[in-house]
């Protein structure tokens, strides 16, 4: 099965400025997909951003991009001019084309903006 | 509003008791999947339906059951509950194809007593 890891528990960001989250899997698989949630405190999970393996060019959301190494499996997010809204629990997301197309997500990077 | 409802919002109920938590997804979304979220904890998958058959199951107690009906609505049973199993259930739908992302529900917050 793919794994998912979040190596960053916990992470804080200076308001308006610029904070990366990191994501790492392992898989064997040449087709798949990433994606990036925000959970909150309300605790609705909401999709941030998302990355197709196949495409080389890293996706844009606004202030969110993320930084894709499929060589390396690396998926990390960057969150420009940080906003105390973005405070949040992000969970980064593997779907797979195989299996059932099921989804494995990180542990959670908890993100504190300070004022 | 992500289109997939989860009833009842709030859950509160006594050891050893039974429950159930009823998912609907998304209109056109024959996936649902179950998650677990305990408090200040990540996403523990569950279990996954596609088109009314079980698909994948993860880190589901043998306490625990699903099933999805004919109208792609989905149920989660908890028996026997424990103290342990107070948590926020996720439901989450999603379309067959790979770039669509999974949709969440809003939550049932399970407490037990």
């Amino acid at each position: 099965a793919q794994t998912v890891t979040q190596s960053q528990p916990e992470m804080s960001v200076q308001e308006a400025e610029t904070v990366t989250l990191s994501c790492t899997y392992d898989t064997s698989e040449s087709d798949y997909y990433l994606f990036w949630y925000k959970q909150p405190p309300s605790r609705q999970m909401i999709l941030v951003i998302r990355q197709e393996a196949y495409k080389q060019q890293n996706a844009t959301e606004n202030r969110f991009s993320v930084n894709f190494q499929k060589a390396a499996k690396s998926f990390s997010l960057k969150i420009s001019d940080s906003q105390l809204g973005d405070a949040a629990m992000y969970f980064c997301a593997y779907r797979s084309a195989m299996g059932g197309n099921q989804f494995y997500f990180g542990t959670g990077t908890s993100l504190t903006v300070i004022p | 509003d992500s289109g997939v409802t989860q009833t009842p919002k709030h859950l509160i109920t006594a050891t050893g008791q039974r429950v159930t938590l009823r998912c609907s997804p998304r209109s056109g979304d024959l996936s649902v999947y179950w998650y677990q979220q305990s408090l200040d904890q990540g996403l523990q998958f569950l279990i996954q339906y596609y088109n009314g058959e079980e698909r994948a199951k993860g880190n589901i107690l043998e306490r625990f059951s699903a099933q999805q009906f004919p109208d792609l609505h989905s149920e989660l049973n908890l028996s026997s509950l424990e103290l342990g199993d107070s948590a926020l259930y996720f439901c989450a739908s999603s379309a067959p194809r790979l770039a669509d992302e999974q949709f969440f529900g809003p939550g049932t917050r399970l407490t037990v007593l």
